[in-house]
């Protein structure tokens, strides 16, 4: 089975904090995403990467960054965190190819930005 | 641009009741749909898919049908349980300009017993 697995399930930062979360696949997965859920929002995408080294803004990169130094490791930073980034971080990992494949997805960190 | 609608949650249902939270979405070109299934302190996951028109997904009981003429793609399933209780997101990833998935913004079911 394809596991995808976050670095932690609860997280609670103070504003202005550097923030990583992290994000490990096992299935040799060339394409990785983060995303936030918020209530009625559904996920919006923050970045997204086809392959190693290799990174694409998504819907909502502001106030974000991502590192893919290793095909099964794909890293979200908040580079200074802020009340308005408090909310539930989904990483998603999938196979190559142009859509029909599915996204096997993380349990989710739940980060509070105090 | 491309977009999924599903409807407003809370559905709150009787055990055995028929179930059904549509779907319809705006697409360029021919994308696969999705439908997706999250458990309470769970991501999501993958519960059928249908890649073009007139295919049917299914899984667990639950099915949805790929209308192109409609652009549906409503979940249904005849006898609901209590397990089911969930928030399910319909999405779409299109194959044109890179493969982005879309996703609606989820409508959570409530099966009571």
């Amino acid at each position: 089975d394809v596991k995808v697995t976050q670095s932690s399930r609860y997280l609670v930062k103070r504003t202005g904090e550097k923030v990583f979360l992290e994000c490990v696949q096992d299935m040799d997965h060339e394409n990785m995403f983060w995303y936030r859920q918020d209530p009625g929002l559904g996920l919006r995408l923050i970045y997204f990467s086809y392959d190693v080294k290799m990174k694409e803004k998504g819907d909502i990169p502001e106030g974000y960054s991502v590192s893919r130094e290793k095909k099964e490791r794909f890293s979200l930073i908040l580079e200074s965190a802020s009340t308005n980034q408090t909310s539930m971080y989904l990483c998603a990992s999938s196979p190559p190819g142009q859509g029909s494949y599915e996204q096997y997805f993380g349990p989710g960190t739940r980060l509070t930005v105090t | 641009g491309n977009s999924v609608t599903q409807m407003e949650g809370p559905v709150t249902l009787s055990e055995e009741a028929f179930l059904t939270i549509n779907c319809t979405y705006t697409a360029t070109g021919y994308p696969s749909l999705f439908w997706y299934v999250q458990y309470p302190g769970e991501g999501l996951q993958l519960l059928l898919k249908a890649t073009k028109a007139d295919d049917k997904g299914s899984n667990k009981g639950f099915e949805a049908t790929y209308r192109k003429e409609t652009t549906s793609f409503h979940l249904e399933k005849g006898s609901v349980q209590v397990s089911d209780s969930a928030v399910y997101f319909c999405a779409l990833t299109a194959n044109t300009g890179g493969f982005k998935t879309i996703f609606g913004a989820g409508t959570r079911l409530f099966v009571k017993a």
